[in-house]
């Protein structure tokens, strides 16, 4: 079956950027989406189609896929930004999401 | 805008069923597949299924099939999950998520499922 790997944390200090992976077989072949998980709290696109924006989401947001590795990346990272992030895929038919990424800013 | 109102916590024991509900408003309910995803006490989050509201049909992971149906009501724009035999690893939040923008662009509040005897 197919599997997407991210690593469980990344680190970024205050105003720097911070780059989250996500990697599988040919996934750039696929259509990417990345998920904010906030503790308490349902997750929230951020990310879709690769590298657009939802209304509402900050332009410090961005996305790449290419090979097979997509990357969400969060330039100029803010405390409000320390959250669980989940790529996700599809593939037959099946929705496939990434392990987790905890992000922390500190 | 665009809402997801979903059916509070349920505490059932070993072997028995429980069904999940999802309201959903502001949106054309017939338009878009609804998704169920759940996530276990500090896991990730595990995709369980979708239906198409308008026709009703479903697909399902395959950890689930068996073992999870997905239907809907249109009359009342409301879609369910309703998972069978349960055991304690079931023990999760459930959250239904509105299809969109090849992903899901809306989720619903949660449901907490507890199995326990």
């Amino acid at each position: 079956s197919y599997e997407l790997t991210q690593p469980p944390s990344v680190s970024v200090s205050p105003g720097q950027t911070a780059s989250i992976t996500c990697s599988g077989h040919k996934l750039g072949d696929k259509y990417i989406s990345w998920y904010q998980q906030k503790p308490g709290q349902s997750p929230a696109q951020v990310i879709y189609q690769d590298n657009k924006r939802p209304s509402g989401i900050p332009e410090r947001f961005s996305g790449s896929n290419s090979g097979n590795t997509a990357t969400l990346t969060i330039s100029g990272a803010q405390a409000m930004d320390e959250a669980d992030y989940y790529c996700q895929a599809w593939d037959r038919n099946t929705a496939i999401f990434g392990g987790g990424t905890k992000l922390t800013v500190l | 805008q665009v809402q997801l109102v979903q059916s509070g916590a349920e505490v059932k024991k070993p072997g028995a069923s429980v069904k999940v509900s999802c309201k959903a408003s502001g949106y054309p309910f017939t338009d878009h597949y609804m998704h169920w995803v759940r996530q276990a006490p500090g896991q990730g989050l595990e995709w369980m299924g979708r239906i198409n509201p308008y026709s009703g049909g479903a697909n399902y992971a395959q950890k689930f099939q068996g073992r999870v149906t997905m239907t809907r009501d249109t009359s009342i724009n409301t879609a369910y999950m309703d998972l069978s035999s349960l055991r304690s690893d079931d023990t999760a939040v459930y959250y239904c998520a509105k299809d969109g923008r090849e992903g899901m662009d809306v989720w619903g509040q949660g449901t907490t499922v507890t199995v326990s005897s």
